[in-house]
């Protein structure tokens, strides 16, 4: 069964507006961890920013925020004001609690281009 | 610093040939993993190394041959490969190999390796 799912087809948006990708998760581990990473055409993995299921506040980096509804078991990447650099492939992941645990489940990834 | 480099860039290798790639960091990780990512696909896990030793291997062909020197180095050697292996290669390395929830994988470039 998928972990991860990100369903959105390519998504434009227009350069200075707000971007919301969407990402679903399934697990029955009450402890986990939810991560976003980018990755541009040149095919670097930028690690965007990180949100644990016990945190109470939603998790923020600069332009990025994570809407984390644990109940809907979703982790929405929230990107204010888009730039022309984050046009991207932008990947949600979840490490799941058991010690040892080193994998990460991937979702298939939300494409989106800023234009301008 | 959260840079892990990768060498080379690019490849294009014959079914016939050996290679290496080579991963570097020094971040003090103890974690350090190889990843295989066709286009349009999320990353898959091949291998994880934690305080060098190999701690997963996801059912990687033996033509795939991983190496930790050391705590900074991983190199992949490369061997009779057959044209559906040309992919993107990407490394990454991380703080506890114990898997704690937050820690954070961080990627290289990236080797985008041709198989002819």
């Amino acid at each position: 069964a998928q972990k991860i799912t990100q369903t959105q087809p390519g998504m434009f948006v227009q350069e200075k507006e707000a971007v919301t990708l969407d990402c679903t998760y399934d697990t029955s581990d009450q402890s986990y961890g939810l991560f976003w990473y980018k990755q541009p055409s040149s095919g670097e993995m930028i690690f965007l920013i990180y949100q644990g299921s016990y945190d109470e506040q939603n998790a923020t980096e600069g332009r990025y925020s994570l809407n984390f509804q644990k109940a809907r078991k979703s982790a929405n990447l929230v990107i204010s004001a888009s730039q022309l650099g984050d046009s991207a492939m932008y990947f949600c992941a979840m490490r799941e609690s058991y010690y040892g645990n080193n994998r990460l489940a991937f979702g298939k990834g939300n494409q989106v281009v800023v234009i301008p | 610093d959260t840079e892990v480099t990768q060498t080379p860039k690019h490849l294009v290798m014959g079914m016939t040939n050996k290679k290496s790639l080579k991963c570097e960091q020094h971040m003090g990780h103890r974690a350090m993993y190889w990843y295989k990512q066709k286009a349009k696909k999320p990353p898959e896990l091949m291998f994880v190394y934690s305080y060098e030793k190999l701690s997963i291997n996801e059912s990687v062909p033996s033509r795939f041959s991983p190496e930790c020197p050391n705590s900074s180095l991983l190199n992949l050697h490369l061997h009779a490969l057959q044209p559906e292996d040309s992919a993107l290669y990407l490394c990454a390395s991380s703080q506890d190999p114990s898997g704690s929830l937050s820690d954070t994988q961080y990627f290289g470039p990236g080797t985008r390796l041709t198989v002819l």
